[in-house]
């Protein structure tokens, strides 16, 4: 089955710089990644998603990229604030009948004022 | 009202009780979902279903059973809780795409 792989499993940066986290996956046939974030004493929250028929796909300071042939896609966030400090997951999908996600362990994420 | 509820938000409970955590939802979703979560090891898929007649397992299901009501209920059961089973659970749901999981605010379950 599907395994998706999420490092680091903590960031911390400076209020305004940029934060990348990275996830690898095992499936081949994968061609749904969406990341979530996570604030404290909620459940996860999409912020973005991707299909694998882009590279790339940007929501304002947010952006994912997508290597099909490395099997690996990455969250960038720019210009960061304290309201990002959260934890964020990365998932995998099959978009098959099986439809399901398959969820990183995520990484948590500290904003320094 | 959330779109998403989970019921209790907290719960205590003693080894080898049963216990149950309900989740309804407004989304109209047909399909509904338990998560697991512990520090370090993320969501781990516990059950699912895809309408009201579908249950299906996921990669930790053992000592959990679950109960689809309707559309818009799906509660998992600890049988006979342990203590390695406190966590925080999550439910979700999602449309037939599977696209953007709506997830609850989660249930932190503690077994002494």
């Amino acid at each position: 089955g599907e395994n998706v792989e999420q490092h680091p499993s903590t960031l911390s940066v400076q209020e305004g710089d940029s934060a990348v986290i990275k996830c690898t996956y095992s499936d081949s046939a994968s061609n749904y990644f969406p990341w979530y974030k996570q604030e404290l004493g909620k459940g996860p929250q999409l912020i973005i998603d991707i299909r694998s028929n882009v590279g790339e796909k940007k929501d304002q300071r947010i952006a994912v990229t997508l290597n099909k042939t490395a099997k690996h896609f990455s969250l960038h966030i720019t210009e960061t604030q304290p309201e990002d400090s959260a934890v964020y997951f990365c998932a995998a999908s099959r978009g098959d009948s099986s439809y399901k996600l398959i969820f990183g362990s995520g990484t948590r994420l500290l904003v320094r004022p | 009202d959330a779109d998403v509820t989970q019921t209790p938000r907290n719960r205590i409970t003693k080894t080898g009780k049963r216990i149950m955590l309900e989740c309804s939802q407004t989304k109209g979703h047909d399909r509904m979902y338990w998560y697991r979560q512990d520090p370090g090891l993320g969501l781990r898929l516990i059950y699912y279903s895809f309408d009201v007649k579908d249950i299906n397992k996921g990669e930790i299901s053992d000592g959990y059973s679950v109960s689809r009501q309707a559309q818009a209920k799906f509660s998992l059961s600890l049988e006979s809780a342990i203590p390695n089973q406190t966590a925080l659970y999550f439910c979700a749901t999602s449309d037939r795409t599977g696209d953007g999981y709506t997830f609850g605010s989660g249930t932190r379950l503690t077994v002494v």
